[in-house]
């Protein structure tokens, strides 16, 4: 199985200044030019929100202050400035291979 | 609007068995690969299983293989978990998802094993 390993656990942040999380898996997600890696934002009482596939390609309807990067065992999640309604915990996922796999979570909070 | 609508859910008697169920609307629910994913109370998401378009491939994360069963319904746009054998460790919220990428979520239907 793939693991898949986030850093931190929690962050805070203040309002504006960016944000970074780090999600690292235990063996390559890069086969045909494509990283099969996703990031996922959840918030309490609502279903995970996808916010970026391909590791970088960004859904219909999310910020652009969310950008996702990395490659081959190595992905980081930015916010490039924080906003209130950005609270929430952040997972990734790694969908190259059953069984799919998603990291622990990191909590992003306010400071 | 894509939609996924997941019922079903309850509370059941350790040993005991439930059915559930995701309605799919505004896509081409028979064109896609389906999943159930699951968050347990305090912890991280966990995936469940998939199933393909024509459900003729099914893949299960092994600690529930052979208690649970995904299963499709292509002519009423509708997938299904069948749960069986429930243990206190199966209680979560659990969500229907579109795809290997989960790209469409439903909002999840809670299932509690308790006596």
């Amino acid at each position: 199985d793939i693991v898949m390993t986030q850093s931190p656990d929690s962050l805070a942040v203040s309002l504006g200044e960016r944000a970074t999380i780090n999600c690292k898996s235990s063996q390559s997600l890069l086969s045909n030019n494509k990283n099969y890696l996703g990031w996922f934002q959840r918030k309490p009482g609502q279903p995970p929100k996808p916010l970026i596939y391909w590791a970088s390609s960004r859904n219909s309807g999310v910020p652009d202050r969310f950008s996702g990067s990395g490659s081959g065992t190595d992905f980081t999640l930015t916010i490039s400035s924080l906003q209130a309604e950005d609270v929430a915990v952040y997972y990734c996922q790694q969908y190259y291979s059953t069984p799919i796999t998603f990291g622990q979570g990191t909590r992003l909070e306010i400071k | 609007e894509a939609l996924l609508v997941e019922s079903g859910g309850g509370l059941v008697q350790p040993g005991g068995s439930l059915r559930l169920s995701c309605a799919a609307s505004g896509f081409t629910f028979s064109s896609n690969w389906m999943a159930w994913v699951r968050q347990a109370p305090g912890k991280g998401l966990e995936w469940v299983a998939n199933i393909n378009h024509d459900g003729s491939e099914e893949y299960y994360v092994d600690s529930l293989k052979g208690r649970f069963t995904i299963s499709r319904d292509n002519a009423k746009n509708t997938l299904y978990l069948q749960m069986n054998g429930l243990r206190a460790e199966d209680t979560a919220v659990y969500h229907c998802a579109r795809g290997f990428a989960t790209d469409l979520w439903g909002q999840g239907t809670q299932v509690t094993v308790s006596s």
